[in-house]
């Protein structure tokens, strides 16, 4: 069974600052998807890591893959206040291809 | 217009009461799904549909019942509402043919209180 972990849960930072977000998972897994949340909104899509050592960046963030251990970061560089929402991430493969397995979210505050 | 419409986007019910959420996509997509999120767990997978006559159970699907009546509508009920049912949930779609990543694409969201 695919499990996935983020860390940390909630991450308060100020603005300016740099930090990376962790996302484990348990199994060997062929995609990982990272998305925002708003408050009371829906989610984002924001990246697909699709193998290993894959990077991706847009603006302020730039997520990573690593499939050996089985590992994805988010890192957050010179954080902005509009940065602030629930990240996730998500694996999907193996015998659960195409569906998702979600970590539990890490709400981001970036303050002045 | 929204891609993926959900509704209704706010209900409250009695326990025992039978619910159902809707789904609406204009999107094409052959692949639609149904989560639920609760604080500090994330989104958990319900059930999800890979075409219009393909329906699999999820992570937690007991209680539950799904409905594709075409491709582009995903219905979602629960039979007999019980107050941990509570919860945010999400219809999402994707479409692996015309995209390789698989991305899956969110609806608005249904707040659902079972008192």
């Amino acid at each position: 069974e695919l499990k996935v972990e983020q860390n940390p849960l909630f991450l308060s930072m100020q603005e300016g600052k740099n930090y990376t977000i962790y996302c484990n998972y348990s199994t060997t897994s062929d995609r990982l998807y990272w998305y925002r949340q708003d408050p009371g909104k829906s989610l984002e899509s924001l990246f697909v890591l699709l193998s290993n050592g894959a990077v991706k960046q847009e603006g302020r963030l730039m997520a990573s893959l690593d499939t050996k251990a089985r590992l994805s970061t988010l890192h957050i560089t010179a954080a902005v206040h509009d940065l602030s929402a629930t990240y996730f991430c998500a694996a999907a493969g193996g015998t659960s291809y195409g569906k998702l397995t979600f970590g539990q979210g890490t709400i981001l505050t970036v303050h002045p | 217009d929204a891609d993926v419409t959900q509704t209704p986007r706010n209900r409250i019910t009695k326990t025992g009461k039978r619910i159902m959420l809707e789904c609406s996509q204009t999107k094409g997509h052959d692949r639609m799904y149904w989560y639920r999120q609760d604080p500090g767990l994330g989104l958990r997978l319900i059930y999800y549909s890979f075409d219009v006559k393909d329906i699999n159970k999820g992570e937690i699907s007991d209680g539950y019942s799904v409905s594709r009546q075409a491709q582009a509508k995903f219905s979602l009920s629960l039979e007999s509402a019980i107050p941990n049912q509570t919860a945010l949930y999400f219809c999402a779609t994707s479409d692996l043919a015309s995209d390789s990543t698989d991305t899956q694409y969110f609806g608005p969201g249904t707040r659902l209180t079972v008192l």
